[in-house]
């Protein structure tokens, strides 16, 4: 169901720029999940914070998870042109069920 | 090679027809999921199984049929009472705590 939120709903930024998304949410959850979505392409899995934790590095990616104020945030460092797509979070609940929100699409500019 | 496959890629499907989407995946999860996606938006989930032979409906499961007689399997069914069909269809499947997706398919009412 959608209850989660991402903000930007868009952003565009130039290449070499970092660039940050949010997302926040409404229950309890087990952990919290951010993908990729290249357009009109399935959705690729970037990184799984669980809820005990506060901060988790990828590559280039930094997701960090505040559940009292029940939010997160992904960056992505000196962007690429293949960075550019949509960038969704999605929080599981005690069901194992994923919320999704309607993402964020980031346009790197060349 | 493993994954979850979904075919095909695009569907094209007359107004009154019921047409079928494939959705298999070898890397022996439980749980497998169907998701609608609209342009610009999350996804809603329309179906999803825990273990075989057993599925719940999701938040949009109406003019929708599944079933889930091999754990490799969760074929979706959209029936004639569906009324708006055209979208981007995508199958997930679970363990543990972290979704992997399929590639999508496309349906498209002519």
């Amino acid at each position: 169901s959608q209850q989660g939120e991402e903000d930007p709903q868009a952003l565009s930024i130039q290449e070499g720029e970092n660039a940050t998304m949010n997302c926040s949410y409404k229950t309890s959850i087990n952990n919290l999940q951010w993908y990729r979505q290249n357009s009109g392409r399935g959705l690729v899995h970037l990184i799984l914070i669980r809820s005990n934790e506060r901060e988790k590095h990828s590559g280039r990616l930094r997701v960090t998870l505040d559940t009292s104020k029940k939010s997160s945030s992904l960056l992505i460092t000196a962007s690429r042109a293949a960075d550019t797509a949509s960038y969704f979070c999605a929080p599981m609940d005690s069901n194992y069920q994923l919320i999704w929100g309607a993402g964020t699409k980031l346009i790197i500019k060349p | 090679d493993g994954g979850i496959t979904q075919s095909p890629k695009y569907l094209f499907r007359k107004e009154g027809q019921n047409v079928t989407l494939s959705c298999e995946q070898n890397l022996n999860h439980d749980a497998m999921y169907w998701y609608r996606q609209d342009p610009g938006q999350g996804l809603r989930l329309i179906y999803y199984s825990q273990i075989v032979n057993d599925f719940q409906k999701g938040d949009i499961a109406e003019g929708y049929s599944v079933s889930r007689e091999k754990k490799e399997s969760f074929p979706l069914t959209v029936t004639s009472a569906q009324k708006n069909p055209t979208a981007f269809y995508l199958c997930a499947s679970r363990y543990s705590t972290e979704a992997f997706f399929g590639q999508g398919t496309r349906l498209t009412v002519v």
